[in-house]
């Protein structure tokens, strides 16, 4: 069946570095992608997205890459800060248009 | 412009009691979401509404009603509330069903 899934659970990276979280889907139809980031406490917030019709999307510090062959998708933040310590997840719509799968999400720790 | 907001924060019951949480969005988005999360596991859609006046099932309805009779609010009810309903409950809204979610910050829930 479908499914969202990342890679690794937790992730540890040096303040400065750059940090890369990955995440992998089934439904080779899906068309559109988001990446939300979580901090404890709080709800998801919105990142950035991407269309299937796109490989890569950068944003402010983010870039997210598309691998349709693959079914890949990664989230790459750059010089990464310790206010970038949070649950980062990605999400797909599912074919009946009005839900979405959520991954369980990786959690980064930036280590200052 | 608040986003979405949910009231209250925190929340304590007793087995077999019933409560109300409240879900306000001011960004006259059309879909409106309620979702549960619990550790170890991704978001998980209790009931949405796709408009004024209606309202569908989720995964995981069971034990759980809604209502949306204004536009800009969503509410989720607990009728008996269980043990197995303590969780951190979101909120969400979206212009159409598969457009980005914009999440509120969350209500903690505990049924002892």
């Amino acid at each position: 069946g479908e499914s969202v899934g990342l890679h690794l659970p937790t992730l540890s990276v040096q303040e400065g570095d750059n940090s890369i979280i990955n995440c992998a889907y089934s439904n080779s139809a899906s068309d559109y992608f988001i990446w939300y980031k979580q901090e404890s406490g709080k709800g998801p917030q919105f990142i950035i997205d991407i269309r299937s019709n796109m490989d890569k999307r950068q944003g402010q510090r983010v870039t997210v890459l598309l691998n349709k062959t693959v079914k890949h998708l990664s989230l790459q933040i750059a010089a990464t800060q310790p206010g970038d310590s949070a649950v980062y997840f990605c999400a797909e719509p599912k074919n009946t248009g009005n839900q979405f799968y959520f991954g369980t999400g990786t959690s980064l720790t930036v280590i200052p | 412009n608040a986003g979405v907001t949910q009231t209250p924060k925190f929340r304590v019951l007793k087995t077999g009691q019933s409560m109300t949480l409240l879900c306000a969005q001011d960004m006259n988005h059309e879909y409106m979401y309620w979702y549960r999360q619990d550790p170890g596991m991704g978001l998980r859609l209790i009931h949405y509404s796709v408009g004024e006046g209606t309202t569908a099932k989720g995964e995981v309805p069971d034990g759980y009603n809604v209502s949306r009779l204004k536009k800009q609010n969503f509410l989720l009810g607990l009728e008996s509330a269980a043990p197995s309903q303590t969780s951190v409950y979101f909120c969400a809204s979206s212009t159409a069903g598969t457009d980005t979610q914009y999440f509120g910050p969350g209500t903690r829930l505990t049924v002892l």
